[in-house]
């Protein structure tokens, strides 16, 4: 059990576009989803923090309106990244849990932004 | 400073000895957890152990907490080289609605 699954596993997109992220448990109601991007050799950095039916809450220094979060529903939530630049370029993470504990992590997300 | 701070940075064994990695923190935790990530992939979930635990053992892992000295360590007995990936500790701090701050990270390479 605790699953949880991210699509696409990779994607490359031109400068300037939109590029959607869905995360999605698979077998348990995730009440917060996490979203984390990775850069090579380096640690996982939170970027915000996902309830279900409410906003998102961005660490400091994540722009919101860059970095748009949706938690519509207790088993997913999309990260959509807006006029994506080759900076943005990085592997996103995302993970469930069902409150406090242990988080459920997908495979992860690779965005090249050419 | 960093919370979750692992040493050693890299580490490189032959399979059938005993990986050790170490991790200090700073701040009152709730627990500490350790994550494997295998090259380009996800995290896995290794172990959690809580404040009030000081040694946790799941298969071939131990996994020891000193609150006061803010340290934990993970030890793998008897490497295999499929063991061979980045460990991660990650500090659940007090207050911070179980939000997850990692370590720098640890890469272990297990030769055959």
């Amino acid at each position: 059990g605790a699953v949880v699954s991210q699509h696409p596993s990779r994607v490359i997109c031109k400068s300037g576009t939109s590029v959607k992220i869905e995360c999605r448990s698979l077998d348990f109601q995730a009440t917060t989803m996490f979203w984390y991007r990775q850069f090579p050799k380096q640690s996982l950095m939170l970027m915000a923090t996902s309830n279900e039916g409410s906003k998102a809450t961005y660490e400091q220094g994540v722009e919101k309106d860059k970095f748009l979060i949706n938690h519509a529903s207790l088993t997913l939530s999309t990260l959509t990244v807006t006029s994506a630049h080759p900076e943005d370029s990085s592997f996103y993470i995302c993970s469930a849990s069902r409150g406090i504990g242990t988080q459920y992590f997908g495979p992860g997300t690779r965005l090249l932004v050419l | 400073s960093q919370q979750g701070e692992e040493d050693p940075q890299a580490l490189s064994i032959q399979e059938g000895e005993n990986a050790t990695m170490n991790c200090s923190y700073k701040t009152s935790i709730n627990n500490l957890q350790w994550y494997r990530q295998n090259s380009g992939r996800g995290l896995v979930h290794l172990i959690l152990i809580r404040s009030n635990e000081r040694e946790k053992h799941s298969g071939r892992l131990r996994v020891t907490l000193d609150t006061s000295k803010k340290s934990s360590s993970l030890l793998i007995t008897a490497s295999r080289a499929a063991d061979t990936a980045s460990y991660f500790c990650a500090t659940d701090r007090t207050g911070a609605n179980s939000k997850l701050t990692f370590g720098k990270g640890i890469t272990l390479s297990v030769r055959p």
